[in-house]
């Protein structure tokens, strides 16, 4: 069985400021890990994965994530948010065991950029 | 090539009421998949098809749904006697093959709201 914990709801920046969003995650295989973005009234994109290579990721829009195996997370950082960085993001793991895609999503953390 | 479609953005339904949720994949794709997302909650997996064969449904409920992907056309998601608990947005996603998370494309989704 594998679940994703994300332990921000929402979380709250100023422009220019960095962003941290936090994600663990359980699995009983090695997952595969991704963060998706959801603005509002659009579909999900994707903004980064990690496919068992190299443990920091860098995606889209200057994000990056860094898997660490021994704390069993996946946390999303950007060094200076921006404006159009408001929307939901979710943290998503899966275990490429079970058939076709089946992804297990995380609750979400909806951020807020202030001006 | 267009994305993958989902129609309509928006479908209000009377408690007792069918709803017909279509989704048109990728040109290309023939792996459908169906999330749920209740409000301010992450997408839950409700069933994966493929051309005219359900693969996995474990995570669609007992009654009153059914799921079809069809030799043409796109894939319905179908709910009978609608309730108030079915209220959410249906999001449909495709991948051209089996099994890569790399490669699954989320459409806009449907916003389900039973009155």
């Amino acid at each position: 069985a594998q679940s994703v914990t994300q332990l921000d709801s929402h979380v709250s920046v100023s422009e220019g400021t960095p962003v941290l969003l936090r994600c663990n995650y359980s699995s009983s295989y090695s997952p595969s890990l991704f963060w998706y973005v959801q603005h509002p009234n659009k579909g999900l994109q994707l903004l980064l994965k990690y496919t068992s290579a190299a443990t920091l990721v860098k995606g889209i829009n200057g994000f990056e994530a860094e898997f660490k195996k021994s704390e069993t997370s996946f946390h999303l950082t950007k060094p200076s948010a921006h404006m159009s960085d408001a929307a939901e993001y979710f943290c998503v793991v899966s275990d490429g065991q079970a058939a076709g895609n089946k992804l297990t999503f995380g609750g979400g953390t909806r951020v807020l950029v202030k001006p | 090539n267009a994305g993958v479609m989902q129609n309509p953005r928006h479908l209000v339904r009377r408690r007792g009421q069918e709803a017909r949720l279509r989704c048109s994949p990728m040109k290309g794709h023939s792996h459908v998949y169906w999330y749920r997302q209740l409000p301010e909650e992450g997408l839950k997996f409700m069933v994966y098809l493929q051309k005219e064969n359900i693969i996995d449904e474990s995570g669609m409920p007992k009654e009153r749904f059914s799921a079809e992907f069809p030799k043409e056309g796109p894939s319905i998601l179908r709910i009978q006697q609608v309730v108030r608990g079915d209220s959410a947005a249906y999001f449909c996603a495709s991948s051209p093959d089996y099994p890569t998370n790399e490669k699954l494309f989320f459409g806009s989704g449907t916003q389900l709201s039973v009155l």
